[in-house]
This record gives C-alpha cells, sequence and structure tokens, in this order.
C-alpha cells in the first residue's frame, strides 16, 4: 500500500473552510484515497472516499489533484466538534481489507 | 439503529488471565476486522475475516485469537502469551469486497487495562 504524509498539526477557525493535505506520491492506479477521522477515545469515524474525480457529500469535499499524487480534504465550515485527528489512507479494494493508518494531522478548530 | 456495539468501554484484567472482546454489527456486513491502537499511534491490524468460519491474521496476530461463527460477531480474545495487551481495540466491518461495499465502519472501542 502507498504511503501518505500528512502535517502533524493544523489550526482552523470556527465557520472557516480547514483544508487538510495529504501526499501520497506513490499511490497505484488502483488504489483509492480514504479519509477517517478520530475524536479522543472514540473509535474512526469514516468521512468519505474516492478515486480520481472529486468527491462531496454532506460531510467534506475531497479534492485529488490530475496526477493522483495528492488530494486535499476540504471541511467547509468547520466547528469546535471538527476538532479530531484526521487520517488519509491509501487503499485498494479486493486485498483483504486493510487499512494502514498513519499519525494523521491534528486538527485543533478554535473559536 | 444500524452499527457496531463494542463491550464493554473500559475492561481491567489481572496480567496472566485471558480476556475476551465483544465486538456485534447489525449492518448485514460480510467482512469484520480487529485493529489495536496504542497512544499517539495509528491503527494496527490484528486479524480479520471476510465471511463466516474464515478469518485471516493481520499484521500483530501473535497473542491473540478470533472466531467467526455467526456474521453479526466477531469476538477477540486477548491471550495471557500477548505481550504488552494495555491498549485501545477497535472492530470494524464492511460490506465486503466490491468497490462499493469495501469501506469500513468502526465500533466506538473498548479500552483494555491488565493490571
Amino acid at each position: 500500500d502507498a504511503k501518505t504524509t500528512q502535517p502533524t498539526s493544523m489550526d482552523c477557525a470556527e465557520g472557516r473552510a480547514a483544508n487538510l493535505p495529504c501526499n501520497h506520491s506513490t499511490i497505484s492506479g488502483n488504489e483509492y484515497v480514504y479519509w477517517y477521522r478520530q475524536i479522543h477515545s472514540q473509535g474512526p469515524q469514516y468521512i468519505i472516499h474516492g478515486l480520481k474525480n472529486n468527491e462531496t457529500n454532506e460531510m467534506a469535499s475531497l479534492i485529488i489533484t490530475e496526477d493522483r499524487k495528492s488530494s486535499t480534504l476540504i471541511l467547509p465550515h468547520a466547528t469546535l466538534r471538527d476538532t479530531a485527528v484526521y487520517y488519509c489512507i491509501v487503499s485498494r479494494f479486493n486485498q483483504g481489507g486493510k487499512l494502514i493508518f498513519g499519525q494523521g494531522t491534528e486538527l485543533s478548530v478554535k473559536p | 439503529d444500524g452499527g457496531i456495539t463494542q463491550s464493554p468501554k473500559y475492561l481491567f484484567r489481572k496480567e496472566g488471565q485471558n480476556v475476551t472482546l465483544s465486538c456485534e454489527q447489525n449492518l448485514n456486513h460480510d467482512a469484520m476486522y480487529w485493529y489495536r491502537q496504542d497512544p499517539g499511534q495509528g491503527l494496527r491490524l490484528i486479524y480479520y475475516s471476510q465471511i463466516v468460519n474464515d478469518f485471516q491474521k493481520g499484521d500483530i496476530a501473535e497473542g491473540y485469537s478470533v472466531s467467526r461463527e455467526k456474521k453479526e460477531s466477531f469476538p477477540l480474545t486477548v491471550t495471557s502469551a500477548q505481550k504488552n495487551p494495555t491498549a485501545f481495540y477497535l472492530c470494524a466491518s464492511s460490506g465486503g469486497t466490491g468497490v462499493s461495499t469495501d469501506t469500513q465502519y468502526f465500533g466506538p472501542g473498548t479500552r483494555l487495562t491488565v493490571l
């Protein structure tokens, strides 16, 4: 599985957009980009995933560069409840389902 | 409400005792997984099962055992052979290995402390 690189921590003002970057320069053509988040002492929460097209759902938007070597998760209007560790993961389907969680980005949303 | 339940939320055991962590899902998912998380670290895969009566070792299976007798249940036993059992244990499930069903959904976790 491709490795991912994320900043260790980021701050965001409440109500502003939070843009979380992820580098995955060794991603293969059949690997998807997943984003999860984990609030302290809770199980990870699925946010969004994509292959090569940009994706949007009720929680966030995922922008994947044309060469697929990096992506950005966008929380359009961050709230205090979005404070969490955000994990960017690349994974193939049909491979036993293993998700490799790195250190993630600790996002702090401040009033 | 559909979801994944893990019980108990906190568990304390004495060193040398086996302990079994419960994981139940009512999402009708075929695949289930167990992960371990240590403080400040990402998750590591212990065991996974893609179908009833079948399971495979993950990256850190030593000292753990599982069973998958029913589709909705995937209990994890932490044996006395596990050298550092104190950790946060997370169970997950996914619809299967098809493209649209492979997303994993996690339970709330069980924090195990071995005294």
